[in-house]
């Protein structure tokens, strides 16, 4: 089966760093997923990470461990616009990009 | 990146009523899919969208809920049928473009915010 789990919520503070935890057990594993979301809005991508290690894209890092079945995501200086829904997913494998999602963190950054 | 358009952007139906939501993509993309959102909640996959041959779907969706069309590789239309206040929720349609390369990505179309009353 697949499970993703992430924290439901996180609260910070601006120009702070949070790091968001996800954790995942699938049947397969071609890679995993950052997203944001805004209420009311469509997903928009963050990260990819299939690699272990850590992939760094301006304020935002993603760090993967596959042996552990982890990753994180690695917001800093954090501004009031990156409160958002916060989702982790994996690609199952195969060739299609068919996605698994968390639940998503809710973040709010607090002034 | 792919530009996917995506809609209506929202719609209020009346239970029993059938909405069909379309998906159009600027370029051509192998695999294209259909992902639901229900509120409060996290994307789910409904079905992947195959080009010519039916659509392939994930466990708790069938075709006759949801058929899905694809009839060339950019565009594609998801139907809910029979609809009632459950269906209530976001829409999307993602595309694949088929990149091997590390950093691809899955794109969102904007997504169709439904509600059934």
């Amino acid at each position: 089966g697949q499970n993703i789990d992430q924290p439901t919520e996180m609260t910070a503070t601006e120009g702070a760093i949070v790091q968001i935890n996800c954790t995942y057990q699938t049947s397969g594993f071609n890679g995993l997923f950052w997203y944001q979301q805004h209420a009311g809005e469509a997903p928009t991508f963050l990260s990819y990470n299939v690699l272990d290690g850590l992939e760094e894209k301006g304020r935002f890092s993603s760090f993967l461990s596959r042996s552990k079945g982890y990753s994180y995501l690695l917001l800093k200086e954090l501004q009031m616009k990156d409160s958002a829904s916060y989702l982790c997913a994996v690609s199952n494998g195969g060739s299609a990009r068919q996605l698994t999602f968390g639940s998503g963190t809710q973040l709010t950054v607090l002034p | 990146s792919a530009v996917i358009s995506q809609k209506p952007s929202r719609d209020i139906c009346q239970r029993g009523t059938s909405l069909t939501i379309q998906c159009q993509v600027d370029s051509q993309v192998t695999m294209m899919f259909w992902y639901r959102q229900q509120p409060g909640q996290s994307l789910t996959l409904i079905a992947t969208a195959n080009q010519g041959s039916e659509a392939t779907y994930e466990s708790g969706f069938v075709i006759d809920k949801f058929p899905i069309s694809r009839p060339n590789l950019t565009f594609s239309t998801l139907t809910v049928s029979n609809m009632s206040p459950e269906d209530s929720s976001i829409y999307l349609c993602s595309v694949d473009q088929g990149r091997r390369a590390l950093n691809t990505e899955a794109f969102f179309g904007q997504g169709t915010r439904l509600t059934v009353v």
